[in-house]
């Protein structure tokens, strides 16, 4: 059963704390991208990754850190850094074989206390 | 500036019509457009895919792109009330390697 897995579904956050994001993929797919959803807004880049161990800074990296030692996962890290963490993360993915399409996980709802 | 600009909505549209979701672009010679279908709590799913001017038909949906005007529209025919979902443009623009940019979405509203 092929698809993009985002865990954990919920996810609760102190302030100074750093959290990470997993994502993981079994479709074979090449990139793989972070993107950050908040309220009435459309999706923002993070982070994304073409090949394993090469990533590139998004629209609004800073405060975030990614890395890809393996094709099918790309973990995400919320840095304490990050003054506005709370948001909706979702992981996206693309194949050659799809040509531009991009396909996302179920994404994590984050949330500082 | 790269900016996909839609209309927020809701558009509220009885069961059985046609629904009609537009969408603009800043960038002349983008070549990739895409409408995704977000539910409430959820992810966005992949709906349409259209790179060529003219019409794009899958079922109930229909994709139009007119790159002269940089626009793109989605229209849904026989809406249902399972159709009621935001609905978000997202463009691939020159220069930027399968870098979407979304629009902020427009929400649809179908009532029976």
């Amino acid at each position: 059963d092929g698809g993009i897995t985002q865990s954990p579904k919920y996810l609760f956050r102190k302030e100074g704390q750093n959290v990470t994001l997993s994502c993981e993929q079994n479709l074979n797919h090449d990139a793989m991208y972070w993107y950050r959803q908040d309220p009435g807004q459309g999706l923002r880049l993070i982070y994304y990754s073409q090949i394993v161990n090469d990533f590139q800074k998004g629209d609004i990296a800073e405060g975030y850190s990614v890395s890809r030692e393996k094709k099918e996962s790309f973990p995400l890290t919320v840095t304490s850094a990050q003054k506005n963490p709370t948001a909706f993360y979702l992981c996206a993915s693309n194949g050659a074989s799809k040509g531009n399409e991009q396909f996302f996980g179920p994404g994590t709802r984050l949330t500082v206390l | 500036q790269k900016e996909v600009e839609q209309n927020s909505g809701p558009l509220s549209v009885p069961e059985g019509a046609i629904a009609s979701l537009n969408c603009t672009y800043s960038d002349r010679v983008s070549q990739s457009f895409f409408w995704y279908r977000q539910y409430s709590g959820k992810s966005p799913e992949l709906i349409m895919s259209i790179y060529s001017n003219g019409d794009k038909e899958d079922g109930r949906f229909t994709a139009q792109l007119n790159k002269a005007s940089q626009y793109v529209s989605l229209l849904i025919r026989d809406s249902q009330p399972s159709d009621s979902a935001t609905y978000l443009c997202a463009v691939i623009f020159s220069g930027g390697y399968n870098k979407l940019i979304f629009g902020a979405g427009t929400r649809l509203a179908v009532h029976p």
